[in-house]
């Protein structure tokens, strides 16, 4: 079965103070792994789909990484307006296409 | 472009009765989706439609049922409502055939108290 952990559960940080979100997945066959932002009261966001171990992808203060078991979303210098939940998700070869399965998210806030 | 539309945006109902949530696309899929969200948990698939005219179960379809209506359209009903129901639920589109095709697109939920 497909499993994905997110940590922390929770994150509090002050403005500028750089971290990283992690998402450890078990997958048999990874098709691609998916991070999404969630603000409160509204629906997920899409951010970055990772593909294979070593790929990197970037968008403003954000850097996804992934390993063969792991994902980081890198925080660079965060601001106020990065405060949301993170989600991380991820679709196998096995278990058909539309099977996408989704971590529990981490909730960031940053402290002005 | 609206992307992704879905209503109603808050509903309570008494256990027992029924409603509909409906949801619509303007973005061409072809696949569109309904989960639920609750907390502590990861948002779990409800039913899922691959392309028009074909549906079927995810991960928790007990309690609900859902139409394709059109390409554009797909909605899910609850025949009789339960607490367990009480739940945010979101619509979620995405076309598989196309370069950005893994990238699900959500609407803005549905909250859903079941008293």
């Amino acid at each position: 079965e497909d499993q994905v952990t997110q940590s922390p559960e929770a994150l509090r940080l002050q403005e500028g103070e750089s971290s990283s979100l992690n998402c450890s997945y078990t997958v048999s066959g990874l098709r691609g792994l998916f991070w999404y932002r969630q603000d409160p009261g509204k629906g997920p966001e899409f951010l970055f789909t990772l593909y294979s171990a070593g790929e990197e992808k970037e968008k403003e203060r954000l850097k996804a990484t992934l390993t063969k078991k792991e994902s980081f979303l890198h925080i660079t210098a965060p601001k106020p307006e990065d405060s949301a939940t993170y989600l991380c998700a991820v679709q196998a070869n096995s278990g058909g296409y539309q099977k996408v399965t989704f971590g529990t998210g981490t909730k960031l806030q940053v402290i002005p | 472009n609206a992307g992704v539309t879905q209503t109603p945006k808050f509903q309570v109902l008494k256990t027992g009765q029924s409603m509909t949530l409906q949801c619509a696309q303007d973005m061409n899929h072809n696949s569109m989706y309904w989960y639920r969200q609750d907390p502590g948990m990861g948002l779990r698939l409800i039913y899922y439609s691959a392309s028009e005219g074909t549906t079927d179960k995810g991960e928790v379809p007990n309690g609900y049922n859902v139409s394709r209506l059109n390409k554009r359209e797909f909605s899910l009903r609850l025949e009789s409502a339960a607490p367990s129901q009480t739940s945010v639920y979101f619509c979620a589109s995405r076309d598989p055939g196309t370069k950005s095709g893994n990238t699900i697109y959500f609407g803005e939920g549905s909250w859903l108290t079941v008293v």
